[in-house]
C-alpha cells in the first residue's frame, strides 16, 4: 500500500540549515505537503508542492523533488531556535485524503 | 474566524465507557476528517466526509464511528473504550479545491485507564 517514510529526529546548531528527508510510494499523487506541528498544537501547512515540479522556494525554505526517486526534501537555511518542531511529509491520495509520514522531530541548539 | 475547533481538549476514560468528541469549522469547507497521531507513527486517518450526510472509513476504522449531520460538524464516538485508544486525536477540514490544504484543530488527548 502507500507509504511515507521520514527520519524521526535532526539535530542542528542555529544558523545552520537544515535538510528533512522524505521518501513516498505513489508515483500518481498530484501534491506533496510540509507540515509543521509546534509542541501541543496541531499541524500547520508550511508548503506544497505540484508533482510536476522539481523546486520551490519560499523565502527560507526550499524543497526538492525528485519523481525519478520517490524523494522529497525541505530546506531550511538560517535554523532559528523557533523551527524547532516535528515536520510531516504528506502525500495526497485523491478526493482530499492525506497519508502523512512518521514526522521528523527538528532541534535546533543555540 | 475561529478556523477548526475541537472539545474537550483532554478527557480520561475508563475501558468500556463510551464518549464522543466533537469538531466545528466555521469555513464553510466540504470535506473534514478525523486522525490519532500515536509517537513515531504520524498521523493516521479514522474516518473522513466528503460533505453533509456522508462518512468514509479511513486506514484505521474500527473502534470509532462519526456522524457529519451538519456541514459544520464532525463527531467522533468511541462505543466501548479500549487502552488501545488511548491517543492524540485530531480533526481536520478542506475545501473542495486544488490543493486540499486541510486545516487543523488544536487536538483532544485521550486517556483511556
Amino acid at each position: 500500500g502507500e507509504d511515507v517514510e521520514q527520519s524521526l529526529f535532526l539535530s542542528v546548531r542555529e544558523g545552520d540549515s537544515s535538510v528533512i528527508n522524505c521518501t513516498y510510494t505513489d508515483s500518481s499523487s498530484t501534491y506533496l505537503y510540509w507540515y509543521k506541528q509546534e509542541p501541543g498544537a496541531g499541524l500547520q501547512l508550511l508548503t506544497y508542492i505540484f508533482s510536476n515540479m522539481d523546486m520551490k522556494q519560499d523565502q527560507r525554505l526550499t524543497v526538492l523533488l525528485n519523481k525519478k526517486d520517490k524523494h522529497l526534501s525541505l530546506r531550511i537555511a538560517d535554523t532559528q531556535t523557533g523551527d524547532s518542531a516535528i515536520y510531516f511529509c504528506a502525500e495526497s491520495m485523491g478526493g482530499g485524503k492525506l497519508i502523512f509520514g512518521q514526522g521528523t522531530e527538528l532541534s535546533v541548539k543555540p | 474566524n475561529a478556523g477548526v475547533t475541537q472539545t474537550p481538549k483532554f478527557r480520561v476514560l475508563k475501558t468500556g465507557q463510551s464518549m464522543t468528541l466533537l469538531c466545528a469549522q466555521d469555513m464553510n469547507h466540504e470535506y473534514m476528517y478525523w486522525y490519532r497521531q500515536d509517537p513515531g507513527m504520524g498521523l493516521r486517518l479514522i474516518h473522513y466526509s466528503v460533505g453533509e450526510g456522508t462518512t468514509a472509513k479511513g486506514e484505521v476504522p474500527d473502534g470509532y464511528n462519526v456522524s457529519r449531520l451538519k456541514k459544520q460538524n464532525f463527531l467522533l464516538g468511541l462505543e466501548s473504550a479500549a487502552p488501545s485508544q488511548t491517543s492524540v486525536y485530531f480533526c481536520a477540514s478542506s475545501d473542495r479545491g486544488q490543493t486540499y490544504e486541510q486545516y487543523f484543530g488544536p487536538g483532544t488527548r485521550l486517556t483511556v485507564t
